[in-house]
């Protein structure tokens, strides 16, 4: 079953914009990552945040991450045509595995 | 190093016949997973194995579907006999566990992309 799940499902925007992408997850997590993927690709890491840690920083990319509502989100400031991709949030179940479990992802599409 | 690499990236098999994928993970890494991709069902967890030792197998979806790591450097996940609902995009990947129990991120195969006609 899967834990998160992203939302939109889909997304389209111009170059410039910035895209926000949401994760809801149902059960007590150990840290949250999500993942990018190119078409056709294997998954890329993106960025991880902790349970303990409420926002995240990495280049363009800012996640923040709310224990109480079970939600994550991740923002993509200034777009590029090279973010059209997927994006998938994972959640570590619990704390005695490292069993990753993604969402159905969101498809983000970056029109020049 | 090389990243996760898996063979074969394609394969086309007939009904019925018995399909190995293999998965060479990350060295150092202690964790790696088995992941199947359809547009239908998403990226779907089927095992993984901690130092060698298989922990969940609970999204093996039947006993056609087995995994083995005989060692640190080498995995397999085997189907036998296929079917035309195998068909997807099997991904391996690995991660490694902190000494602190901090857990990091996983890395992944290009995968391979499996049809069963």
């Amino acid at each position: 079953s899967q834990q998160g799940e992203e939302d939109p499902q889909a997304l389209s925007i111009q170059e410039g914009e910035n895209a926000t992408m949401n994760c809801s997850y149902k059960t007590s997590i150990n840290n949250l990552q999500w993942y990018r993927q190119n078409s056709g690709r294997g998954l890329v890491h993106l960025i991880l945040i902790r349970s303990n840690e409420r926002e995240k920083h990495s280049g363009r990319l800012r996640v923040t991450l709310d224990t109480s509502k079970k939600s994550s989100s991740l923002l993509i400031t200034a777009s590029r045509a090279a973010d059209t991709a997927s994006y998938f949030c994972a959640t570590l179940r619990d704390n005695y595995g490292q069993n990753f479990v993604f969402g159905p992802g969101t498809r983000l599409s970056v029109l020049p | 190093d090389a990243g996760v690499i898996q063979s074969p990236r394609h394969e086309v098999t007939e009904m019925g016949q018995e399909v190995t994928l293999r998965c060479k993970p990350i060295s150092g890494h202690d964790y790696l997973f088995w992941y199947r991709q359809t547009m239908m069902r998403g990226l779907e967890l089927l095992i993984y194995f901690n130092n060698n030792v298989p922990i969940d197998d609970s999204g093996m979806p039947e006993d056609r579907f087995s995994a083995k790591m005989p060692n640190a450097s080498f995995s397999t996940l085997k189907i036998q006999p296929s079917e035309p609902r195998d068909s997807a995009v099997y991904f391996c990947a690995s991660s490694l566990r902190a000494p602190w129990g901090i857990y990091t991120e996983a890395f992944f195969g290009q995968g391979t992309r499996l049809t069963v006609v």
